[in-house]
């Protein structure tokens, strides 16, 4: 099926522990994107690539890094993390940026104790 | 900081009645747009309304936008229990990317 994909769906850290969140999208998008979602907090942008080989901080970039491998897939890296960073993160992307709707992954579920 | 902000936080109905949410933005927009996600799963694309447009349909859904007021309203009309979900809206702010509200939580009763 046509979408986006995300792994893992679920991972517990410890605090200082690094990991990659992968993205993959098989629906030739130009644009991805990945927001983290917290409660009462609504989705919050952390990093996006309008095209492949460009990336750009978004609302909340601190403590991430991305990376646009190709124009399939789109990585965010947590370096050293930290429990503030517990929260569901998802991946969506859109062919032209903000002029059509974006397909979202269906989250990754972090824990960091 | 929220471009959106959705109103109200949670809306309870009983099904077959209408629900409306409405959204309030603070910047000019290029289009705004509405998404569902039900609990545990990741957000679906609902309607999408340009700048110089006024009102939108889809199926059981209606969507207005007042750019004077930057504010729209979704109207679900005929609710189901299946709609129960939290419901978003987005703007673009004239940007590349788009910002999301916190969300107005619908419960639907059979």
């Amino acid at each position: 099926n046509a979408g986006v994909t995300q792994t893992p769906k679920f991972q517990v850290l410890k605090t200082g522990q690094s990991m990659t969140l992968q993205c993959a999208q098989d629906m030739n998008h130009n644009s991805m994107y990945w927001y983290r979602q917290d409660p009462g907090m609504g989705l919050r942008l952390i990093y996006y690539s309008a095209s492949e080989g460009t990336t750009d901080k978004g609302e909340v970039p601190n403590g991430y890094n991305v990376s646009r491998l190709n124009k399939r897939e789109f990585s965010l890296r947590l370096e050293s993390a930290a429990p503030s960073q517990t929260s569901v993160y998802f991946c969506a992307s859109s062919s032209q940026g903000q002029l059509y709707g974006y397909t979202f992954g269906s989250g990754t579920r972090l824990t960091v104790v | 900081s929220q471009q959106g902000e959705e109103d109200p936080q949670a809306l309870s109905i009983q099904e077959g009645e209408n629900a409306t949410m409405n959204c309030s933005y603070k910047t000019s927009i290029n289009n705004l747009q509405w998404y569902r996600q039900n609990s545990g799963r990741g957000l679906v694309h609902l309607i999408l309304i340009r700048s110089n447009e006024r009102e939108k349909h889809s199926g059981r859904l209606r969507v207005t936008l007042d750019t004077s007021k930057k504010s729209s309203s979704l109207l679900i009309t005929a609710s189901r229990a299946a709609d129960t979900a939290s419901y978003f809206c987005a703007t673009d702010g004239n940007t590349d990317k788009l910002i999301f509200g916190t969300g107005t939580r619908l419960q639907v009763f059979p």
